[in-house]
């Protein structure tokens, strides 16, 4: 079975730092481009990064972009997400999810892990 | 950004209706349109990929439809599982995007 777990989520005060990261198993993690989406609560789905399959390149939005890094190790199957500078908006779950693109060039995200939470409050 | 806006934002129906949803898009995208269902607590769970393409293991009660920048979901008739919080989310740009979301709950 194809299953994603997310891990290091909490509570952190505002410029702290927290590094999630994102089990994978079932699959070969290097086969695929990941992704990290996040939602605030009550919110709806906000895309934050990308990463390719050897971790040569990233994308992240703009909300994030100098103060989040995403990377990869293989060889552990698994996927990090590093938060420098929290601020309060970015409390939300955190989802990270594998990009599908088994059909010609569209991409999909299947499956997505069960999300962590990370609350930024002093 | 491409802006993807759902509608209706919420929609209450009964068990056995036909629902249709919306996603309209701030440019044309082709068919780079996915769609996701959500229930509360839980990560979402795609449905249809490429507009119209029904992802494996889902139920053939939810279809797909639209180019350029329309698009509808549909569910055939409803069942008790399929309230939800559903997402459509662009793949046309590499700043993916989602829509609001539409919160279906049973009339």
């Amino acid at each position: 079975e194809v299953q994603l777990v997310e891990s290091g989520g909490g509570l952190v005060q505002p410029g702290g730092s927290l590094r999630l990261s994102c089990a994978a198993s079932g699959f070969t993690l290097s086969s695929n481009w990941m992704h990290w989406v996040r939602q605030a609560p009550g919110k709806g789905l906000v895309w934050v990064s990308r990463i390719n399959s050897d971790g040569s390149t990233t994308n992240y939005a703009d909300s994030v972009k100098g103060r989040f890094t995403i990377s990869r190790d293989n060889a552990k199957n698994t996927l990090y997400l590093q938060m420098n500078s929290l601020r309060a908006e970015d409390t939300a779950v955190y989802f990270c999810a594998r990009d599908v693109r088994d059909y010609g060039d569209y991409d999909r995200f299947d499956p997505w892990g069960q999300g962590t939470l990370v609350t930024v409050s002093s | 950004d491409i802006q993807l806006t759902q509608s209706p934002s919420s929609l209450s129906a009964s068990v056995g209706d036909r629902v249709t949803i919306t996603c309209r898009a701030s440019q044309s995208i082709s068919t780079y349109l996915n769609w996701y269902q959500q229930k509360p607590g839980k990560a979402p769970n795609l449905l249809i990929y490429a507009a119209s393409n029904l992802q494996s293991g889902v139920p053939a009660r939810f279809t797909g439809s639209g180019s350029g920048t329309d698009f509808t979901l549909t569910i055939s008739s409803l069942q008790p599982a399929d309230f939800a919080t559903y997402y459509c989310q662009q793949s046309y740009s590499t700043r993916y995007t989602f829509g609001q979301g539409t919160r279906l709950d049973i009339k």
